[in-house]
């Protein structure tokens, strides 16, 4: 069975920093490409960035270009998300997602 | 530009069926799409995959009352035999680029 659990949401201050982890189970994670996306309370689904299998090809929404970061661990069966620069509008439930597989979500808030 | 779009409500009674709509903007005709579920409080359920032509592959459990099809830039899901479940927020998304229409709130009657 495919599983992804998310980790380390939390609240954090405006201009702060965090990293969230994804650990993967139940399929070749090495094999797929990985994706965060995020929800903001009350709004719909929006894609925050993607990383290939290995790692060669990087992308990123404008809404976070130049503060965050996605990075993978193949041997470890892990993506992450560095988030630095954190601004209010940032505040949403992140979710790591293969192409068919969602992860349950970790929460960020960012707030004062 | 590559645009989803998608009726922000529909309902329909328990038992009956109910056919969602999303439509790729102009150009895009040919993309293939995903459509997840996504029941209050929950995070996203992925669906199946829909192609330009119609055909579609479910993900694993996803009960034979869901199907998809498509005509031109428009794809559906069709969700027939309601089920109070089945009370959702319904997203298209473009296979392998991750662009998301805004959704539409299931309401089952």
């Amino acid at each position: 069975e495919v599983q992804l659990v998310e980790s380390g949401g939390g609240l954090v201050k405006p201009g702060g920093s965090l990293r969230l982890s994804c650990a993967a189970s139940g399929f070749t994670f090495s094999s797929y490409s990985m994706n965060w996306v995020r929800q903001a309370p009350g709004k719909g689904l929006e894609w925050v960035s993607s990383i290939s299998s290995s790692s060669s090809y990087i992308y990123y929404a404008d809404s976070v270009k130049g503060r965050f970061t996605i990075s993978r661990d193949n041997a470890k069966n892990s993506l992450y998300l560095q988030m630095n620069s954190l601004r209010a509008e940032d505040t949403a439930v992140y979710y790591c997602a293969r192409s068919n597989a969602w992860g349950q979500g970790t929460m960020v808030t960012v707030s004062s | 530009q590559l645009v989803l779009t998608q009726s922000p409500s529909a309902s329909a009674s328990l038992g009956a069926s109910v056919k969602l709509t999303c439509t790729l903007s102009s150009g895009h005709s040919s993309y293939a799409i995903a459509w997840h579920q996504q029941q209050p409080e929950k995070g996203p359920r992925y669906l199946m995959k829909l192609n330009s032509d119609g055909s579609h592959s479910k993900g694993d459990g996803i009960p034979d009352r869901f199907s998809g099809s498509s005509s031109g830039a428009e794809r559906y899901l069709t969700i027939s035999s309601l089920q109070s479940e089945d009370e959702a927020d319904y997203y298209c998304q473009t296979w392998g680029t991750w662009v998301f229409g805004g959704g539409t709130k299931l309401t089952v009657l």
